[in-house]
């Protein structure tokens, strides 16, 4: 169980492109979804935490108008990046929290490479 | 500020041997802690979770983690290692009633044959 899909798991596009990733729970319901960027180095960077219903809550230096973010269902959250461009390439992961239990871990997509040319 | 350290960025041991991932952390409360494992070009899989009880938790493929709250660590062990547990591990905690995961910078971890 607790299974997140994540979708595409790669693309590779144009600069100046918009670019739309899709996080669903399959077989629960999350009521909070999160998105990460990893970067080469290994560590996670926290983007925005997203909440069903209401508007996603964005970290310090995250641009909000960059990395569109919608949690429109109990099921799904998205995440666009719009123009991107080279330096937005990255690998992005979501995950989403099952319940609202504080004692429950993440579930986590596969990610997605993104590579802007 | 709120943090989650793991001091060794790669960790090398050979196969059949122990192993013992390192984890501190500095977060407020009585934090929900959690391990996790990813593999390349995967994202994180779930391995134990601590909350409360007893200081040595269980988990996946024979992991397990030991609490010290004293010493405000949770350290990730396994008695024996194999090949194919070489990957990239995190640990993460989480303050009560606060929708945050803090997380490590991650350990890669090389099992040898």
């Amino acid at each position: 169980g607790a299974v997140v899909s994540q979708h595409p798991s790669w693309v590779i596009c144009k600069s100046g492109t918009s670019v739309k990733i899709e996080c669903r729970s399959l077989d629960f319901q999350a009521t909070t979804m999160f998105w990460y960027r990893q970067f080469p180095k290994q560590s996670l960077m926290l983007m925005a935490t997203s909440n069903e219903g209401s508007k996603a809550t964005y970290e310090q230096g995250v641009e909000k108008d960059k990395f569109l973010i919608n949690h429109a269902s109990l099921t799904l959250s998205t995440l666009t990046v719009t123009s991107a461009h080279p330096e937005d390439s990255s690998f992005y992961i979501c995950s989403a929290l099952e319940g609202s239990a504080g004692n429950q871990p993440q579930h986590f997509g596969d990610g997605t490479r993104l590579s802007i040319l | 500020a709120q943090s989650v350290a793991q001091p060794e960025d790669q960790v090398n041991v050979a196969e059949g041997n122990p192993l013992t991932v390192k984890c501190t952390y500095s977060v407020s409360g009585n934090p929900y802690l959690f391990w996790y494992v990813q593999y390349p070009n995967r994202g994180l899989q779930f391995l134990l979770k601590y909350i409360t009880g007893d200081n040595l938790v269980k988990g996946s493929y024979g992991f397990e983690a030991e609490f010290n709250k004293s010493q405000t660590s949770f350290h990730l062990k396994k008695p024996s290692a194999l090949v194919s547990d070489s990957a990239l591990y995190f640990c993460a905690a989480r303050p009560p009633n606060f929708n945050k995961f803090y997380f490590g910078s991650g350990t890669k971890l090389n099992v040898k044959p």
